[in-house]
């Protein structure tokens, strides 16, 4: 595709429920990134992927969070029994580098709410 | 780790005149400045980027300015038109960092 494609776009989730959110990378794109944006904040930093590797996952905010990219290229959030303060929109970003100062594009995001 | 504030936080400015975007970091070793525009609904955009060996750089309308004594940047739109309406980002990110610190974001609104 063109861009960085996320699914589901909007997501409503009752407390406790598990959720699943994907990202499909720009294709022959090495690093992918996801990131949690709260309402009305910057977006702050879960996870790193450097192909199929996880090299950092320091701000995944608890173990209910879990973040894979098996074959290196699409990757999924997982968030087990979601709570309310994990509503916010879920963004991904992918680039040729390894590491920033190479242009990251970012996906639309999917926007979680946790009822 | 690293502290990235941005003010104001809402701007709005006549068309054609300038607008200005500062930002404040805490690590002395992040080296890498992007900006991003984040419009209603969509992912942010980078728009512009400075590395901390250099002062300055410009775009057309758009110029970054960089002081690392200070520890602070500014992002600097000219000539504004109403398209240039979204909410803008600083970051920072350290030598070998794999991530991005954000600000908070600064609503600028262009009236036509």
């Amino acid at each position: 595709g063109a861009g960085v494609s996320q699914s589901p776009r909007y997501k409503v989730a009752k407390r406790g429920q598990d959720v699943a959110l994907r990202c499909d990378p720009i294709s022959g794109h090495v690093s992918l990134f996801w990131y949690q944006q709260a309402l009305g904040q910057g977006p702050e930093f879960l996870t790193y992927f450097q192909n199929e590797a996880q090299l950092d996952k320091s701000g995944l905010p608890s173990d209910r969070f879990f973040a894979e990219r098996p074959e290196g290229s699409v990757s999924t959030l997982k968030i087990q029994r979601t709570q309310q303060e994990d509503s916010a929109v879920y963004l991904c970003a992918s680039s040729t580098g390894p590491l920033w100062g190479t242009e990251a594009f970012f996906g639309q995001g999917t926007r979680l709410t946790v009822v | 780790g690293e502290n990235v504030e941005q003010h104001p936080s809402t701007l709005s400015v006549q068309e054609g005149d300038s607008a200005v975007i500062k930002c404040t970091y805490s690590d002395s070793a992040s080296n890498y400045f992007p900006w991003y525009k984040q419009e209603l609904g969509k992912g942010p955009q980078l728009i512009i980027d400075i590395r901390s060996n250099v002062g300055e750089k410009k775009d057309q309308r758009i110029a970054v300015t960089l002081n690392k004594t200070a520890k602070h940047f500014s992002l600097h739109i000219t000539e504004t038109q109403p398209e240039d309406s979204a909410v803008y980002f600083c970051a920072a990110s350290g030598s070998g960092a794999n991530n991005l610190f954000f600000g908070t974001g600064t609503r600028l609104t262009v009236i036509p």
